[in-house]
């Protein structure tokens, strides 16, 4: 199974701060690459697919980037609502690995 | 839009199996790939499992070959997943999530399997 490593696993921040979370996969993924945002008690949420498309509805203050084994996920101009636990995720394989998270907290 | 509906909660013994279902509310389930992820308590989002096609066999994360088991029923637009050999390391929330396109988007609710003597 591809592994994916998620840095850092939390991430103390302020409203307005910009934030940023890398990814990185054990091997090539190409851009198959998705970003979720999850909050205590639900489910995940799709932000990002495909490494940088933003997921319709979602803020373009959320970006994704890279390819291949590294990518990067930025939150900018952080709102009150985006204090969350950020999981990356591989599509490439025919598994699906997910990233340990990132908490980003006050 | 497709909405998957999990079953509910449940409570099993050490040794024991669990079953959860998850049926597609608004579309046919032929038209998504279908995943497990589950979720301990204070932990990570874990991938277990999935199905490329409603028709197709299962892949399984290396961690639980042997013992977890997925499949879906295509009339009733109903996925499974049975976990074997349960231990307290089980206990956890399960999730189906649909995906097309590479897209992972259509969450379930999720399942709270508690595993306890």
């Amino acid at each position: 199974d591809i592994q994916m490593t998620q840095s850092p696993s939390s991430l103390p921040a302020s409203v307005g701060d910009r934030v940023i979370i890398t990814c990185r996969a054990s091997q090539s993924i190409s851009s198959s690459l998705n970003w979720y945002q999850q909050k205590p008690g639900k489910a995940p949420n799709l932000l990002i697919y495909g490494a940088s498309t933003l997921q319709s509805g979602v803020p373009s203050r959320f970006r994704g980037s890279g390819f291949g084994t590294d990518f990067i996920f930025t939150v900018s101009n952080l709102q009150p609502e985006d204090f969350a636990t950020y999981y990356c995720q591989e599509t490439f394989s025919g598994s699906r690995t997910f990233g340990q998270g990132t908490r980003v907290e006050i | 839009q497709v909405q998957p509906v999990q079953s509910g909660a449940q409570v099993k013994k050490p040794g024991s199996s669990v079953k959860v279902s998850c049926k597609a509310s608004g579309a046919s389930l032929s038209h998504y790939n279908i995943n497990w992820v589950r979720q301990a308590p204070g932990l990570g989002l874990e991938w277990m499992g999935g199905i490329v096609h409603i028709s197709s066999p299962a892949n399984y994360a290396q961690k639980f070959q042997g013992r977890l088991l997925i499949n879906a029923d295509e009339s009733t637009s109903t996925a499974y997943m049975e976990l074997r050999s349960l231990g307290s390391e089980d206990t956890a929330v399960y999730y189906c999530a649909l995906e097309y396109g590479g897209k992972v988007d259509f969450w379930g609710q999720g399942t709270l399997v508690t595993v306890s003597s």
